[in-house]
């Protein structure tokens, strides 16, 4: 199985500031015939379900602020949340779906300082 | 609009069986894969496994093979989990997912795009 770290457990950014969550996977999640990685993040807020945010590293989901942006490739990828605001307090997970099983990361708790 | 609705809570005693619907509306059913989570309380995402109804190709997480069946009802649209000889460690959040469908591929991936609001279950003497 594929597993997936990430880095940091929890960080605290103060408001406007950047906050950057990291994910490596055990092995490539690029797959060479698309030329895709098959790697999304998720946000969740207490009491609700996950949210999709970014799929295939980078791309940007349908409503998601531009402030979220995805890159990386291949066992590493970041997520970063430019200029964070009070409602981007979340936990957020990477979650690999290129093999069966799909894993997620452990979670990154997002807080304000 | 894309909804997926499941039972909001079930109680169940250890050794007992589970059986939680996701009624899903808004979207052609068999065109998407869909997946099961369970989230132990205070903690992370654990990926149960997922469904193809087109076929009916399923994958399972290996800490639930042997233990959860997912099934789904084409008819009306609805997937099923159940989950077998339950513990007291089964007490969790269950939420059912939609998988992504590429419409420039016609392909269904399964990182998830819309989600249930999560079955709360609980497992007590």
């Amino acid at each position: 199985d594929i597993v997936m770290t990430q880095s940091p457990d929890s960080l605290a950014v103060s408001l406007g500031e950047r906050a950057t969550i990291n994910c490596k996977s055990s092995q490539s999640v690029l797959y060479s015939a698309t030329n895709k990685n098959y790697l999304a993040w998720y946000q969740q807020k207490p009491g609700q379900p996950p949210k999709l945010l970014i799929y295939w590293a980078s791309t940007r989901e349908s409503g998601v602020p531009d402030r979220f942006s995805g890159s990386g490739s291949g066992t590493d990828f970041t997520l970063n949340i430019n200029s964070l605001q009070a409602e981007d307090v979340a936990v957020y997970y990477c979650q690999q779906y290129y093999g069966s099983p799909d894993t997620f990361g452990q979670g990154t708790k997002v807080e304000l300082k | 609009e894309v909804q997926l609705v499941q039972p909001g809570a079930e109680v169940k005693k250890p050794g007992e069986s589970l059986k939680i619907s996701c009624r899903t509306s808004g979207y052609i059913f068999i065109n998407h894969w869909v997946g099961w989570v369970r989230q132990l309380p205070g903690k992370g995402l654990e990926w149960m496994g997922i469904m193809y109804p087109h076929d009916s190709d399923v994958r399972y997480g290996p800490s639930f093979k042997g233990r959860v069946t997912i099934s789904a009802d084409k008819s009306i649209s609805t997937a099923y989990l159940q989950l077998n000889s339950l513990e007291a460690s089964d007490t969790a959040m269950y939420y059912c997912a939609r998988g992504y469908y590429d419409a420039l591929t016609g392909l269904s991936h399964s990182n998830f795009d819309k989600w249930g609001q999560g079955t709360l279950v609980t497992v007590s003497s």
